[in-house]
């Protein structure tokens, strides 16, 4: 089965922080997601990584980055957490193949004060 | 662009009565798959279902089954025999086959179903 781990279930973090999400997977699957979900807008992808040290941005990157040393590890970071960042953030992978699902993290409900 | 729409904020259900959520997406794509998730209130996206584009039978996977309208361009969700462990959000989400955005997935704005006991 693969498993999509996210460092933190709930954060609060101040505006203004540097905040790092982290998400790890342990099936060795080439692309993974970062995807915001707020009520009544449902996912949005901030950015997408489909391989080592290789990036692109999503539908809504502003105010965020991301890294990928590792093929197992997707990092969502936010430069200056801003209230407006206040989200579910969901973490997901996929294998590749247009009919395979993604595979998603527990997400982390992160509240900027 | 590709949208997906999902015009049912909330709905209800009576225990071990079916429901239909109702899933519209518009694409030019000529191939693409169609996919349905379950979010329980834990958060975890937990994946349903998928249809392709060029499935001539519509999807089963238990008690869901995927109503497809290729002309209508509509994905409905059907659920039997409603659980009260079915009371979640569902989202429905498209990603064309040919696409150059990773293999994104481009959702609806979800639909929250209560099945009452």
């Amino acid at each position: 089965d693969v498993k999509v781990t996210q460092s933190s279930r709930y954060l609060v973090k101040r505006t203004g922080e540097k905040v790092f999400l982290e998400c790890v997977q342990d099936m060795d699957h080439e692309n993974m997601f970062w995807y915001r979900q707020d009520p009544g807008l449902g996912l949005r992808l901030i950015y997408f990584s489909y391989d080592v040290k290789m990036k692109e941005k999503g539908d809504i990157p502003e105010g965020y980055s991301v890294s990928r040393e590792k093929k197992e590890r997707f990092s969502l970071i936010l430069e200056s957490a801003s209230t407006n960042q206040t989200s579910m953030y969901l973490c997901a992978t996929w294998s590749g193949g247009p009919y395979n699902e993604q595979f998603f993290g527990p997400g982390t409900r992160l509240t900027v004060l | 662009a590709q949208k997906i729409t999902q015009t049912q904020p909330g709905m209800f259900v009576q225990e071990k009565e079916a429901v239909t959520l109702d899933c519209t997406y518009d694409t030019s794509d000529q191939s693409y798959g169609l996919f349905w998730y379950k979010q329980p209130s834990s958060g975890e996206m937990i994946f349903l279902i998928y249809q392709g584009s060029y499935d001539e039978q519509n999807a089963t996977e238990g008690r869901y089954s995927l109503n497809f309208q290729k002309a209508r361009k509509s994905a409905n969700l059907v659920i039997s025999a409603s659980q009260l462990g079915d009371s979640a959000m569902y989202f429905c989400a498209m990603r064309p086959v040919w696409d150059n955005q990773g293999g994104k997935l481009i959702f609806g704005q979800g639909t929250e179903l209560s099945v009452k006991p």
